[in-house]
């Protein structure tokens, strides 16, 4: 079973440079969750979307765009990306929202460097 | 502002049982969530508690006070394998989750 998968895995930009990630899941889940996990910090929602076709901002959007067009998969666009911006992401999805205590499925994580 | 604590790093040995604290300051409260998550891997869901008191799960075991803003999680009969970081995440008011910065727990022979 492939859960959630992201691509890419590793990937290295410079100042400046766009990039998109992907997130596909095969669980036929309407909730779908981008996050970053940095050292020493849990892990913060980006954005997030509750069906195909929406999107919502999460606690840290700025610099990030997303798009779900459909119902399996999620993008995360760096438009312009920052050092700052050098972090691990994970996406999510779950069945039933966060709010009836949606167990939460992750892929396993897209390693970004912006030098 | 909202808070989530949980101790750095632990050390314990294989067979032993230990306990991972976590505390929690949030604007209302829905519900408390563990996770383990492995070195360069996903987060896996452990357990969820919403009600006061103990739910185990085989070795695993989540505890919750909401009066104290207290949670644990209890790991008994520890195996090499249960080497992870343990995430535990609190749903406020709003039902956002609030994520600790994870307890890092180190399994010697």
């Amino acid at each position: 079973n492939a859960g959630v998968t992201q691509t890419p895995k590793f990937r290295v930009l410079k100042t400046g440079q766009s990039m998109t990630l992907l997130c596909a899941q095969d669980m036929n889940h309407e909730y779908m969750y981008w996050y970053r996990q940095d050292p020493g910090m849990g892990l913060r929602l980006i954005h997030y979307s509750v069906g195909e076709g929406t999107t919502a901002k999460g606690e840290v959007p700025d610099g990030y765009n997303v798009s779900r067009l459909k119902k399996q998969n999620f993008l995360l666009g760096l438009e312009s990306a920052a050092p700052s911006q050098t972090s691990v992401y994970f996406c999510a999805s779950s069945y039933t929202p966060i709010d009836s205590a949606g167990e939460l499925f992750f892929g396993e994580g897209s390693r970004l460097t912006v030098l | 502002g909202q808070n989530i604590d949980q101790p750095t790093e632990m050390t314990a040995t294989e067979g032993a049982i230990v306990q991972i604290n976590c505390t929690y300051q949030t604007s209302g409260f829905n519900g408390l969530f563990w996770y383990q998550q492995h070195a360069g891997e996903a987060p896996t869901f452990l357990s969820y508690n919403v009600l006061d008191g103990l739910e185990e799960k085989g070795r695993f075991s989540s505890f919750l006070s909401r009066s104290k803003g207290y949670s644990y999680l209890l790991l008994k009969e520890l195996q090499m394998k249960d080497s992870a970081s343990y995430l535990c995440a609190c749903m406020d008011s709003n039902y956002q989750l609030i994520w600790g910065a994870g307890t890092k727990l180190i399994i010697k022979p």
